[in-house]
């Protein structure tokens, strides 16, 4: 099992570019989520779905924000335009839907100068 | 000086040690509790959950205990190993893992 795949493991981008984060989950898992990781937030839920459907992105910050799941194999993660405060680590995670623990990607370090 | 946000909470062991790393959580009404662990550079990987009906769980070196009346959680290592040293978050759920909450983490260095 390859485990939960994530591209680009780093990005480094100008302020006000399109920045987009892929994921590919464990397959079988029907439960997919994106994490942003920073010093001073720690772990913070942005946006889960369930069989491909949007669930909760309550935790997205603002507009510029932008989730996708086309397909149970490819979600992504769009920022546009991005800012430097969107510096972070951002991971994806999956699961199978219920009492299932998640499992992680290694992240994407996002550098917005 | 530099804010609390900026530094995590480090335990420091020797080889051999056993290791407790602490966690507080805030919702009496989470169903699941979590440890994770997370090397340099890597993602957050699952080491032992507990549900809230339960107040100790064993797995390989590692025992969670849980304590609801205070709401405390705890993640014991026997024999610490060098390999060990990571940042180890406590995490809560509700009705599964969809609402996940992790906590601000704790290092733990281990010296041979």
């Amino acid at each position: 099992d390859a485990g939960v795949i994530q591209s680009p493991r780093h990005e480094v981008t100008e302020m006000g570019q399109e920045v987009t984060l892929r994921c590919k989950p464990i397959s079988g898992h029907n439960s997919l989520f994106w994490y942003r990781q920073t010093m001073m937030r720690g772990l913070e839920l942005l946006i889960y779905f369930n069989n491909n459907v949007p669930i909760d992105d309550s935790g997205m910050p603002e507009d510029r924000f932008s989730a996708k799941m086309p397909n149970a194999s490819f979600s992504t993660l769009k920022i546009q335009p991005s800012e430097p405060r969107d510096s972070a680590v951002y991971f994806c995670a999956s699961s199978q839907q219920g009492d299932s623990p998640l499992h992680f990607g290694n992240g994407t370090r996002l550098t917005v100068t | 000086g530099e804010s609390v946000g900026l530094h995590l909470p480090t335990l420091s062991v020797q080889e051999g040690d056993n290791s407790i790393i602490n966690c507080a959580y805030s919702n009496s009404a989470s169903d699941y509790f979590i440890w994770y662990k997370q090397e340099s550079g890597k993602g957050p990987q699952f080491i032992i959950d507990i549900r809230s009906n339960m107040d100790k769980r064993q797995g390989q070196r590692v025992t969670v205990l849980l304590n609801k009346t205070v709401k405390h959680l705890s993640l014991q290592i026997a024999a610490t190993q060098p390999g060990d040293s990571a940042v180890y978050f406590c995490a809560e759920a509700n009705s599964g893992y969809s609402t996940l909450t992790f906590g601000k983490g704790t290092m733990l260095l281990v010296s041979p």
